[in-house]
């Protein structure tokens, strides 16, 4: 099945520091891409959703200048959570829409980067 | 290298009862979730399994057995609202998400 990827697999920074989380479809182009987090026990929570070439649309309660999305080509959007603090310490797990035909598409999820700020 | 099993399509009766296995081959294991995704929607977070045996909540229960590197979920008194795509994903020793394909269920009236 497709892949898609995530770098970093982990993070630990410092409180106040800007940190990039990158996704990449490996092996198909993918015009939309998804953003989640993930506190412990609990459900995928959509931040936004990524649009190749256009501005992320953002979900209820995130804040777009905090949580900076890029999809600057067909393969890669990156997350970049700026002036961290210990509360956005979360696993961040991105997906990748596929759309194998006409009305058929598969949304496939990277690994997840577990970001833990002090 | 990491594995995730899981059928890719079911089908089953409005009323009945459905189990979906996943079997796992994974570096590691600290636990193993079920997530519940409508299409076009984010998923939702069924269970959660760290130890062995039955978790049971409402209509929706989740077995894990780590010896065997296997897990189900199992839907009973099923309803229309059900239809939806089901995924298993387990948490490595590195705590990445190794995602199953996902079983996709079908409920006929």
């Amino acid at each position: 099945g497709a892949v898609v990827s995530q770098h970093p697999s982990w993070v630990i920074c410092k409180s106040g520091t800007s940190v990039k989380i990158e996704c990449r479809s490996l092996d198909f182009q993918a015009t939309t891409m998804f953003w989640y987090r993930q506190f412990p026990k609990q459900s995928l929570m959509l931040m936004a959703t990524s649009n190749e070439g256009s501005k992320a649309t953002y979900e209820q309660g995130v804040e777009k200048d905090k949580f900076l999305i890029n999809h600057a080509s067909l393969t890669l959007s990156t997350l970049t959570v700026t002036s961290a603090h210990p509360e956005d310490s979360s696993f961040y797990i991105c997906s990748a829409l596929h759309l194998a035909g006409a009305s058929y598409n598969e949304q496939f999820f990277g690994p997840g980067t577990r970001l833990t700020v002090l | 290298g990491q594995n995730i099993d899981q059928p890719t399509e079911m089908t089953a009766t409005e009323g009945a009862i459905v189990q979906i296995n996943c079997t796992y081959q994974t570096s590691g294991f600290n636990g193993l979730f079920w997530y519940q995704q409508h299409a076009g929607e984010a998923p939702t977070f069924l269970s959660y399994n760290v130890l062995d045996g039955l978790e049971e909540k409402g209509r929706f229960s989740s077995f894990l057995s780590r010896s065997k590197g296997y897990s189900y979920l199992l839907l009973k008194e099923l309803q229309m609202k059900d239809s939806a795509s089901y995924l298993c994903a387990v948490l490595d020793s590195n705590y990445q998400l190794i995602w199953g394909a996902g079983t996709k269920l079908i409920i006929k009236p």
